[in-house]
């Protein structure tokens, strides 16, 4: 149980365009949702914070109108990188926390955004 | 403010060898600790997590872990290591009412045959 997914798995886009990330809680509704960036090697870094209904909460440094995150109901929440530029490819994992067990998040299996 | 130390960037052990992964933390209340394993290019599993019940916490595929007030750590720990085990882990701290988690920065596992 707690399964959370991440459409798509990979994508390459060309400089410029926009592209959307969808994370799914598949079993069980996600109060919250959270987006994480990770780097190769590095650990995962928190972008954004985003409780269902309400508008998301960025981290120091993360610039919300380049990362659109909706989260419009309690089992989808999407970030929309757009006007990509080759420095936002990364792997962005996402992960939701609701009614399964409390203060646990449950993690997708990310997402590999290479930008040319 | 809370914080979380990986001692080793890389783990190494023989099949069949104990496995230990150790993990110090700092914060000000009564902290939810957790460990993921996070395969190549893959997401991040839940193997276990302490919540301020029992101090030794049994997750899945054989780990366990002891939470140590004294000692402020939290050590991963396995009596025998399989090659399936070979990953990155991180160990995590979480305060209560905060929803956010404090990642450390990640061990890798390498499991020789």
């Amino acid at each position: 149980g707690a399964v959370v997914s991440q459409h798509p798995s990979r994508v390459i886009c060309k400089s410029g365009t926009s592209v959307k990330i969808e994370c799914r809680s598949l079993d069980f509704q996600a109060t919250t949702m959270f987006w994480y960036r990770q780097f190769p090697k590095q650990s995962l870094m928190l972008m954004a914070t985003s409780n269902e209904g309400s508008k998301a909460t960025y981290e120091q440094g993360v610039e919300k109108d380049k990362f659109l995150i909706n989260h419009a109901s309690l089992t989808l929440s999407t970030l929309t990188v757009t006007s990509a530029h080759p420095e936002d490819s990364s792997f962005y994992i996402c992960s939701a926390s609701g009614d399964r067990e409390i203060n646990t998040q449950y993690f997708g299996p990310g997402t590999r955004l290479t930008v040319l | 403010a809370q914080s979380v130390t990986q001692l080793d960037s890389h783990v190494s052990v023989s099949e069949g060898t104990p496995v230990l992964l150790r993990c110090n933390y700092s914060s000000s209340y009564s902290p939810s600790l957790f460990w993921y394993v996070q395969h190549p290019n893959k997401g991040l599993q839940l193997l276990l997590k302490y919540t301020s019940a029992a101090t030794l916490v049994k997750g899945i595929n054989g780990f366990e872990a002891e939470f140590k007030k004294s000692e402020t750590s939290f050590h991963l720990t396995k009596p025998s290591a399989h090659m399936s085990d070979a990953a990155e882990y991180f160990c995590v701290v979480s305060e209560p009412g905060q929803g956010n988690l404090i990642f450390g920065k990640g061990t890798k596992l390498s499991v020789k045959p």
